[in-house]
């Protein structure tokens, strides 16, 4: 059974500060997807990470695939209030997606005015 | 820009009725899935569907679940006698390739009395 680990759990800092989340399996995978989650609502994809060392950038958002495709992270600049959320990551597993994606827990933050 | 979608937003039932979940994935897309989430915790795969067919199922996933593309466009959940641990989020979601990312639903929200 895969497993993906996330940190910290929950986040709160002050507006204007940057931050770093986590995502970790001892597991490799395919890819990896990090969504945001708001309350009550459906997961919504920011991005996708496939290739090992991989970075994408989404305006203020960094993200990190690890060189062996077991963890990623999530670093974000002068954070500010609408990134509050809940932020997953969600990994394919090398035999392809038909087993359906495995969620970490997700790391809530909360970005303070 | 395309977007899976989900009927009924919310649905209350008694424990030991049947219930159909709803879900429109995105017309392009030849993979779909069931995922849930019970409040608080992660969201957990539940079946994965290809070519009218299942490809994957999850333990969650015993005899009293069912899913259906019945026409073009819908893809259904049935839960035949539901149970109070029935209670969750269900998310919908569909793709391209299995290998791919998936796009999600903004989910029903089942309530089992």
């Amino acid at each position: 059974t895969q497993l993906l680990e996330q940190s910290p759990q929950f986040l709160s800092i002050q507006e204007g500060e940057n931050l770093t989340v986590y995502c970790n399996s001892s597991s490799v995978f395919s890819s990896l997807q990090w969504y945001r989650q708001e309350p009550g609502e459906g997961p919504v994809l920011l991005v996708t990470v496939v290739t090992g060392g991989e970075v994408k950038k989404l305006k203020r958002l960094t993200f990190q695939f690890g060189d062996a495709r077991k963890d990623s992270s999530l670093h974000i600049t002068a954070a500010q209030p609408g990134d509050t959320g809940l932020y997953l990551c969600a990994g394919i597993s090398p035999g392809g997606g038909a087993d359906g994606l495995t969620f970490g827990k997700g790391t809530h933050l909360i970005i303070q005015p | 820009e395309p977007e899976v979608t989900q009927t009924p937003s919310h649905q209350v039932t008694q424990m030991g009725q049947e219930v159909i979940l709803r879900c429109v994935p995105i017309s392009n897309h030849l993979y779909f899935y069931w995922y849930r989430q019970i409040l608080g915790q992660k969201v957990e795969f539940l079946v994965s569907f290809y070519n009218n067919e299942i490809s994957e199922k999850s333990e969650i996933f015993d005899d009293q679940f069912s899913v259906e593309r019945p026409d073009g466009s819908n893809f259904t959940l049935k839960i035949r006698s539901t149970k109070l641990e029935d209670s969750a989020m269900y998310f919908c979601a569909s793709s391209e390739d299995q290998r791919y990312e998936q796009f999600f639903g903004p989910g029903t929200r089942l309530t089992v009395l």
